[in-house]
């Protein structure tokens, strides 16, 4: 069974870090490509980053509103997924999800895990 | 990007109904990479029908998907309590893959 834990959200002042973590399990991790998605109320769902499973530079992608500001990052050797996310704003509040790619090579997401919370607010 | 519009906002029906759920694209969706997903509170979105009408892995016969280009239809033939839940679709030919607003299916 497909397992994606999330945890490192929290409450952040705006400017401030966070560091996300996903550790999966019940799959080969490191022939999957992973993605983070965000959720917030009122505006929906927003796919934030994508990293192919080879880490390879070309194989990353970032929404507009992240990029410079988010760093997607993985661990195949600790089966793991990361975000670093730096000078936050208020717009960057939501529930962020790990989620698989579905391994064909296409970018559908086939699995999600429960999510952990971001809050900025000062 | 590739703007989705979800309708209706909301789908007010009795069980065992027959539930249809549109989205519409801004530009054709390309090879009818198409998602959609069902999400219940307090739970994770989870994958329903891919290509546009393929069904995921262990999604009840109930659940069907069609469409191609710009306009994509979800039904789901015979509502069950649990089918009750919001819907969203999703592109994922193009990046940035974007969402529709999603369509929330209540019990009338």
């Amino acid at each position: 069974e497909v397992q994606l834990v999330e945890s490192g959200g929290g409450l952040a002042q705006p400017g401030g870090s966070l560091r996300l973590s996903c550790t999966a399990s019940g799959f080969t991790f490191s022939s999957y490509s992973m993605n983070w998605v965000r959720q917030v109320p009122g505006k929906g769902l927003e796919c934030v980053s994508f990293i192919d499973s080879s880490s390879s530079p070309g194989s990353i992608l970032y929404a507009d509103s992240v990029r410079g500001r988010f760093t997607i990052s993985r661990d195949n050797a600790k089966n793991s997924l990361y975000l670093q996310m730096n000078s936050l704003t208020v717009e960057d509040t939501g529930l962020y999800y790990c989620a698989r790619g579905d391994g064909s090579g296409a970018w559908l997401i086939d699995s999600w895990g429960q999510g952990t919370l971001v809050t900025v607010s000062s | 990007e590739i703007v989705l519009t979800q309708s209706p906002g909301t789908l007010s029906l009795s069980p065992g109904e027959r539930a249809t759920l549109s989205c519409r694209a801004s530009q054709s969706v390309g090879r009818n990479y198409l998602a959609w997903f069902q999400q219940k509170p307090g739970q994770a979105p989870r994958l329903l029908i891919h290509g546009a009408s393929s069904r995921a892995t262990g999604i009840p016969d109930r659940f069907s998907g069609s469409g191609s280009g710009t306009d994509f239809t979800l039904t789901v033939s015979r509502l069950e309590p649990e089918d009750f839940a919001v819907y969203y679709c999703q592109q994922y030919a193009d990046s940035p893959r974007t969402f529709g607003q999603g369509t929330k299916v209540e019990i009338k």
